[in-house]
């Protein structure tokens, strides 16, 4: 099983500040298959990025992704005060399907 | 447009059977590279895979709960069930259903919270 580690836990940003997640797998997480969500408080979760980098329909263009292997990153350019949210990752590559535990990104 | 909606009990007690049906539309389970997976999240905790079924009715588990789980689905009614045998207070969660497209969760229903208790 892929064990997917996030970090920070939490970050705290003030809008229009830019905003660095990471997620690390215990193994490499095949042909990129990388996801990312975002969930707020009760909602169910929305896929922002797929592919390691590719982003899903109708999400901004702030949002990007990166990294291959064991390492990804998800960035937000600019902090709108709607990105305000707990952010996952999630790796399709293998199964057991697996997700990260959530970095929180809140208001300072 | 995608949509699925989740139902199923709001309580059920320890040892008890819960079964879990999404209900959507949009979309066909038998469009290859389609399939339907459950999700659940503990309050205040993080997401955890479960089950998917795929189009051509290949079924995977998480290895944790695979002795417990089961995976169906009703083509013709756009349905899929998720039964969960000797449930504990643990298994208190929010239940998700996602339409996958290969593999990728991209559409999700709102959740269902079950709860456990005697």
């Amino acid at each position: 099983e892929i064990v997917l580690t996030q970090s920070p836990g939490t970050l705290s940003l003030s809008p229009g500040e830019r905003a660095t997640l990471s997620c690390r797998a215990s193994q490499s997480v095949g042909s990129s298959y990388l996801a990312w969500y975002q969930q707020k408080p009760g909602q169910a979760p929305r896929l922002l990025i797929y592919g390691a980098s590719s982003r899903a329909t109708g999400i901004p263009d702030r949002f990007s992704g990166s990294g291959s292997g064991t390492d990804f990153t998800l960035t937000i350019s600019r902090l709108e005060p709607e990105d305000f949210a707990v952010y996952y990752c999630h790796q399709y590559g293998s199964s057991p399907w697996t997700f990260g535990q959530g970095t929180k990104v809140e208001i300072k | 447009q995608i949509t699925l909606k989740e139902s199923g009990p709001t309580l059920v007690k320890p040892t008890q059977t819960l079964t879990l049906t999404c209900t959507f539309s949009g979309f066909s389970l038998s469009t290859s590279g389609v399939g339907v997976g459950w999700i659940r999240q503990p309050p205040g905790k993080a997401l955890e895979w479960l089950a998917l079924i795929y189009w051509d009715d290949d079924k995977r588990y998480s290895p944790s709960l695979k002795s417990r789980l089961t995976i169906t689905k009703d083509t013709s009614e756009n349905q899929v069930v998720l039964t969960m045998t000797n449930m504990d207070p643990v298994d208190t969660a929010t239940y998700y259903c996602a339409h996958s497209r290969y593999s990728i969760f991209d559409y999700w229903g709102q959740g269902t919270l079950v709860t456990v208790s005697s």
